[in-house]
C-alpha cells in the first residue's frame, strides 16, 4: 500500500514554455503533499508544502509565481513550472504522508520527474 | 540551525562484509529519524525509522540503524552487504511538532562483488 504516482517520469521542453507535473496518491488520501527538487549529486531541497484545499506554503527562496502548486483533491497535487528556463532543469520529486499529517509517519515518494529545458 | 550530516560522500564495501553509513544530526528536542534509499532516476524508498524505544531499529532488506542520543547519531548498518544494495542513501530528521523532513546530503554505497 501507500503508493505515490508521479507523471511524467521525464519531460523535455523548450525555454519559455510551461510544464505540469502530477503527483497522485493511489491508495490513500493525502491531506499534505511535499514537493522537492534534487540537483545532481545533491540532497533533496524542499520547495513547498501542498495542502488540500488551501494555498501552498513555499520555502524561502522558492518563487511561488514560477512554481505553481495546486492541491485540488485529497489524491492529487500538481506542480507547474511556468516560463521554464534551462536553470530549472532538475529532478523533481513529490511525497505524501498517509492520512492526516503524523509526525512519526514516513513519507511516501513518487518516482520523480526529470525535467530538461532546452 | 537544524541540520543533518552524512560525512561520507561514498562508502565502498565488498559483498558479504558488514556496512555502515553514518549520520549525525543537530536538532533541538527529540526528533524522529528516518533512512531512505534512492535508486537511479527513482524516488526515495523508506527503509526504517526511529521514534522511541529500543535504540536498535530494524528495517527493510536486512538494514538496521542504531540511535545514539548522546552522540546525536543514527548510523545505518547491515551485517552482510549485497551488490544490489548499491544505491544512494539519505538520512532524514523530522523535528518535533513539524511535518517537514530535513535530509542529509546522501551517501553513495557501492558494494563490489
Amino acid at each position: 500500500g501507500a503508493v505515490v504516482s508521479q507523471h511524467p517520469s521525464w519531460v523535455i521542453c523548450k525555454s519559455g514554455t510551461s510544464v505540469k507535473i502530477e503527483c497522485r496518491s493511489l491508495d490513500f488520501q493525502a491531506t499534505t503533499m511535499f514537493w522537492y527538487r534534487q540537483f545532481p549529486k545533491q540532497s533533496l531541497m524542499l520547495m513547498a508544502t501542498s495542502n488540500e484545499g488551501s494555498k501552498a506554503t513555499y520555502e524561502q527562496g522558492v518563487e511561488k509565481d514560477k512554481f505553481l502548486i495546486n492541491h485540488a483533491s485529497l489524491t492529487l497535487s500538481t506542480l507547474t513550472v511556468t516560463s521554464a528556463h534551462p536553470e530549472d532543469s532538475s529532478f523533481y520529486i513529490c511525497s505524501a504522508s498517509q492520512g492526516a499529517p503524523s509526525y512519526n509517519s514516513p513519507l511516501h515518494f513518487g518516482n520523480g520527474t526529470r525535467l530538461t529545458v532546452t | 540551525a537544524q541540520s543533518v550530516a552524512q560525512p561520507e560522500d561514498q562508502v565502498n564495501v565488498a559483498e558479504g562484509n558488514p556496512l555502515t553509513v553514518k549520520c549525525t544530526y543537530s536538532v533541538s528536542g527529540n526528533p524522529y529519524l528516518f533512512w531512505y534509499v534512492q535508486y537511479p532516476n527513482r524516488g526515495l524508498q523508506f527503509l526504517l525509522k526511529y521514534i522511541t524505544g529500543d535504540n536498535l531499529v530494524k528495517g527493510s532488506y536486512g538494514f538496521e540503524a542504531e540511535f545514539n542520543k548522546s552522540q546525536t547519531s543514527f548510523h545505518l548498518k547491515k551485517p552482510s552487504a549485497l551488490v544490489s544494495d548499491s544505491a544512494l542513501y539519505f538520512c532524514a530528521v523530522r523535528p518535533p511538532d513539524t511535518d517537514k523532513l530535513i535530509f542529509g546530503t546522501g551517501t553513495r554505497l557501492q558494494v563490489f562483488p
